[in-house]
């Protein structure tokens, strides 16, 4: 079955400054790749995706990039602010409709 | 409407209880999921249901058995269940996009307490 390795589990930022996430999955056939915020208490809430036939996508300070060939997809968050502190997990889905989450990463916002 | 309504928010039962987890959603989506969800841990897939039938059951125990009684509402049975079932339970749905995996929207989840 699929497998999402996901670096790193914790990260801890400057408000203002950028934090990088990244993922690597095993399945080829994968062919959507989901990033989801949770915070404290509530269910992932899905921030961005990709499909598998295009190599960026960007909304305001969120973007995220798909390496199909090294099997790698990053998210990117410029300008951090203290509200975007949560575990962002990244998936990687098939014609199926399964997800395989990575096992997420904690993104502390220090005001 | 993007929501997707679990109840109840917090259910504590013992092992020898019968229970159920519900969802329900109006966005017209035709598949449902329920996933599990440990403290600190990614949501694992348990159940899928595609228009109103169940596509896929990821090898979860019997002690869990969803039903999908129409298009919006989506159930999980709980029976005999064990300590460490004790988890953060997430019903997502989404559209059925052929040759496509398509967004998710997940509900808050029920926390479940086996005593």
């Amino acid at each position: 079955g699929e497998n999402v390795e996901q670096h790193p589990s914790t990260l801890s930022v400057q408000e203002g400054d950028s934090a990088v996430i990244k993922c690597t999955y095993s399945d080829s056939a994968s062919n959507y790749f989901p990033w989801y915020k949770q915070e404290l208490g509530k269910g992932p809430q899905l921030i961005i995706d990709i499909r598998s036939n295009v190599g960026e996508k960007k909304d305001q300070r969120i973007a995220v990039t798909l390496n199909k060939t090294a099997k790698h997809f990053s998210l990117h968050i410029t300008e951090t602010q203290p509200e975007d502190s949560a575990v962002y997990f990244c998936g990687s889905g098939t014609n199926a409709g399964k997800s395989t989450f990575g096992d997420g990463t904690t993104l502390t916002v220090k005001p | 409407d993007t929501e997707v309504t679990q109840t109840p928010k917090h259910l504590v039962m013992g092992m020898t209880n019968k229970k159920s987890l519900k969802c329900e959603q109006h966005m017209g989506h035709r598949a449902m999921y329920w996933y599990k969800q440990k403290a600190k841990k990614p949501p694992e897939l348990m159940f899928v249901y595609s228009y109103e039938k169940l596509s896929i059951n990821e090898s979860v125990p019997s002690r869990f058995s969803p039903e999908c009684p129409n298009s919006s509402l989506l159930n999980l049975h709980l029976h005999a269940l064990q300590p460490e079932d004790s988890a953060l339970y997430l019903c997502a749905s989404s559209q059925v996009r052929s040759g496509a995996s398509t967004e998710a929207f997940f509900g808050q989840g029920t926390r479940l307490t086996v005593v």
